[in-house]
């Protein structure tokens, strides 16, 4: 089975950075994917690990130690409309259930002046 | 722009009655999906479909069933509707090859109340 825990929340200041970790308990998967979802709206996908290692896409960058069973998510400059809830998620390798993602309960993310 | 779009934003039901939830997407993806989010417990799987006619059950499919008679439209069936299944269900879809496999686009939701 999969199992992924993340802070339920976190707080930061305004052009801060901000790291978000995700550690995970899995027999096996594809990548690790993150997703925001502001108050009252629907996730988006944010960034994917397939391999170990930093992606960087603008000021948000994720980490992927398969080796630790670790990741996170690192906001950098932060803004206050990065105040988001933020899911890690993974696509488990085997049978059917190699088309879904089983998602992290997700971090609650405050930017604060 | 990808889009998927949920019949309804919100939605009010009385104990019982049989709903209906509808989701299509606009980008010819094979896989769609049904999930409900409840505060504190994430993104839970009811269903999945990863072709026309064809469904898996997700984490939770007890009291929820599924159609996709067409490849854009997934529909979620709430047979007898109860006060525990009052919750936000949110659609997604996604590709079935590669690594956009886990590039999961999610339509604006459906808060359903049930009384």
């Amino acid at each position: 089975g999969q199992s992924l825990e993340q802070p339920s929340e976190v707080t930061a200041v305004e052009g801060a950075i901000v790291q978000i970790n995700c550690t995970y308990q899995t027999s096996g998967f594809y990548g690790l994917s993150w997703y925001q979802q502001h108050d009252g709206g629907a996730p988006t996908f944010l960034s994917y690990n397939g391999l170990d290692g930093l992606e960087e896409t603008g000021r948000f960058s994720s980490f992927l130690s398969r080796s630790d069973s670790y990741g996170y998510l690192l906001l950098q400059e932060l803004q206050m409309k990065d105040s988001a809830s933020y899911f890690c998620a993974v696509r488990p390798h085997s049978g059917a259930g190699s088309y879904q993602l089983t998602f992290g309960k997700g971090t609650k993310l405050s930017v604060i002046p | 722009d990808v889009k998927v779009t949920q019949s309804s934003r919100y939605l009010v039901k009385r104990t019982g009655e049989k709903v209906f939830l509808e989701c299509v997407q606009d980008m010819d993806h094979e896989n769609m999906f049904w999930y409900r989010q409840d505060p504190g417990l994430g993104l839970r799987l009811i269903y999945f479909s990863y072709d026309v006619k064809m469904k898996e059950k997700g984490d939770i499919p007890e009291g929820y069933s599924v159609s996709r008679e067409k490849k854009e439209r997934f529909s979620l069936i709430l047979e007898s509707a109860s006060t525990n299944q009052t919750s936000m269900y949110l659609c997604a879809s996604s590709r079935i090859y590669g690594r956009e496999t886990d590039t999961q686009y999610f339509g604006p939701g459906t808060r359903l109340t049930v009384l």
